[in-house]
């Protein structure tokens, strides 16, 4: 069975673009989370979703990051406008149940010039 | 609030050395969860291991031992004859009910493994 799939691998945008993060979960799994990782702050959760309904968005810094999940195998983290400071690597997260392991994807490593 | 700390930010070994990594955790709940998860130099998070916090049992997968004592709130994980490839940063997290019962993850910073040949 394929893991959690993240796309693009790779970002490279400049200040003010719009970056749209993909994420396609593990197949049954009920719940999905979006984390940032910096050197700074390491890994933050940013917001997690169950059965496609966001439940926690606190970690979303600012009105400039929005997430959706149309359906159980499709999430995407966007920002609009984009930041030098959002540099970093997002990665997506899936989990069967409440208290069992996440499985992490690949990660998308966003430069923002 | 729950909470982990790797007090350990670096550590160097050389082959075949045994290294254990420290893990400490706050929490006010009865029922959580610990985790160990690897991120080697092409950096993909992989898990190593979840423990509950009714088994206090050691557990041991070929290299890897884990050591969960309640007492002192730890969860330390041992390498023993590390490798190469065993060179990583390693997150020790936390999970607990919470308020809305989500068992999220609390990571620690992590522990920056480097295994020298």
């Amino acid at each position: 069975d394929a893991g959690v799939i993240q796309s693009p691998r790779h970002e490279v945008t400049e200040m003010g673009q719009e970056v749209t993060l993909r994420c396609k979960p593990i197949s049954g799994h009920d719940y999905l989370f979006w984390y940032r990782q910096t050197m700074m702050r390491g890994l933050e959760l940013l917001i997690y979703f169950n059965n496609n309904v966001p439940i926690d968005d606190s970690g979303m810094p600012e009105d400039r990051f929005s997430a959706k999940m149309p359906n159980a195998s499709f999430s995407t983290l966007k920002i609009q406008p984009s930041e030098p400071r959002d540099s970093a690597v997002y990665f997506c997260a899936s989990r069967l149940g409440r208290i069992n392991e996440q499985f992490f994807g690949p990660g998308t490593r966003l430069t923002v010039l | 609030a729950q909470k982990v700390t790797q007090a350990q930010t670096e550590i160097s070994v050389v082959e075949k050395e045994d290294v254990t990594l420290d893990c400490v955790y706050e929490t006010r709940d009865t029922t959580y969860y610990l985790f160990w998860y690897k991120q080697p130099p092409s950096g993909e998070l992989v898990f190593l291991i979840r423990r509950n916090s009714f088994d206090e049992q050691n557990e041991i997968s070929g290299r890897y031992s884990w050591n969960f004592q309640k007492s002192t709130s730890s969860f330390n994980f041992t390498i023993t004859a590390s490798q190469v490839v065993d060179s990583a940063v390693y997150f020790c997290a936390l999970s607990e009910a919470g308020g809305a019962g989500s068992y999220q993850l609390t990571f620690g910073k992590g522990t920056k493994l480097s295994v020298i040949p």
